[in-house]
């Protein structure tokens, strides 16, 4: 069972590229989030989806984009990269009974140069 | 906004207790959360709190919420080595009960032998 699965878990993307970050889960819950980790800023949300076919803004949705592909899985697509999206970034799912029980996959660690 | 404010650092000697504080504007937060994150992994929830309670003990573990002063605190007793982590404190955004959540900027606890 494992549980939340993100990949790439490393990449290093010059200015302007694009790239597409996966995320896929196993545990059949119906809501997934893609959230950014920053020094000193603790975790943000990007763009949540409640179930299969929806998808909302969060905090700070700027310059990414979101597909939720099916009910396992979440990507984040970032069009055209800049250094201020250098982070971590973290996919996260929740059981709709305890939905503030998120649990994380391990991260994947983004450089924009 | 909704804000959660904590303090970056703590370090305490093994067997100490250590206590963990965090604010938060949101009073119409049903739950507040507190994750703890290892080097290199995602977050994993360690304990929660709902709104109508004082306190909660879980083991090592005491959360302690001051609904007045908007004020939560994570206490863990006897602290060990593999304590060592990075903990967030977090609300729910809102009244809601969503995996959409404020987290602050996380207390890294630093335990020497």
């Amino acid at each position: 069972n494992a549980g939340v699965t993100q990949t790439p878990k490393f990449q290093v993307l010059k200015t302007g590229q694009s790239m597409t970050l996966q995320c896929a889960q196993d545990m059949n819950h119906n809501s997934m989030y893609w959230y950014r980790q920053d020094p000193g800023m603790g975790l943000r949300l990007i763009y949540y989806s409640a179930s299969e076919g929806t998808t909302d803004k969060g905090e700070v949705p700027n310059g990414y984009n979101v597909s939720r592909l099916n009910k396992r899985e979440f990507s984040l697509r970032l069009e055209s990269a800049a250094p201020s999206q250098t982070s971590v970034y973290f996919c996260a799912t929740n059981p709709p009974n305890r939905a503030g029980e998120l649990f994380f996959g391990e991260g994947s660690r983004l450089t924009v140069l | 906004g909704e804000d959660v404010e904590q303090s970056l650092f703590l370090s305490v000697r093994e067997g100490d207790s250590s206590v963990i504080n965090c604010t938060y504007t949101d009073s119409s937060s049903t739950y507040l959360y507190w994750y703890k994150q290892e080097p290199g992994a995602g977050l994993q929830l360690l304990t929660y709190i709902f709104s109508n309670m004082d306190m909660k003990q879980d083991q090592r573990l005491t959360v302690l919420l001051n609904k007045k002063d908007k004020h939560l605190s994570l206490r863990i007793a006897d602290t060990q080595t593999g304590d060592s982590a990075i903990y967030f404190c977090a609300e729910s955004s809102g009244s809601s009960n969503t995996g959409k959540l404020i987290f602050g900027q996380g207390t890294t606890l630093q335990v020497k032998p």
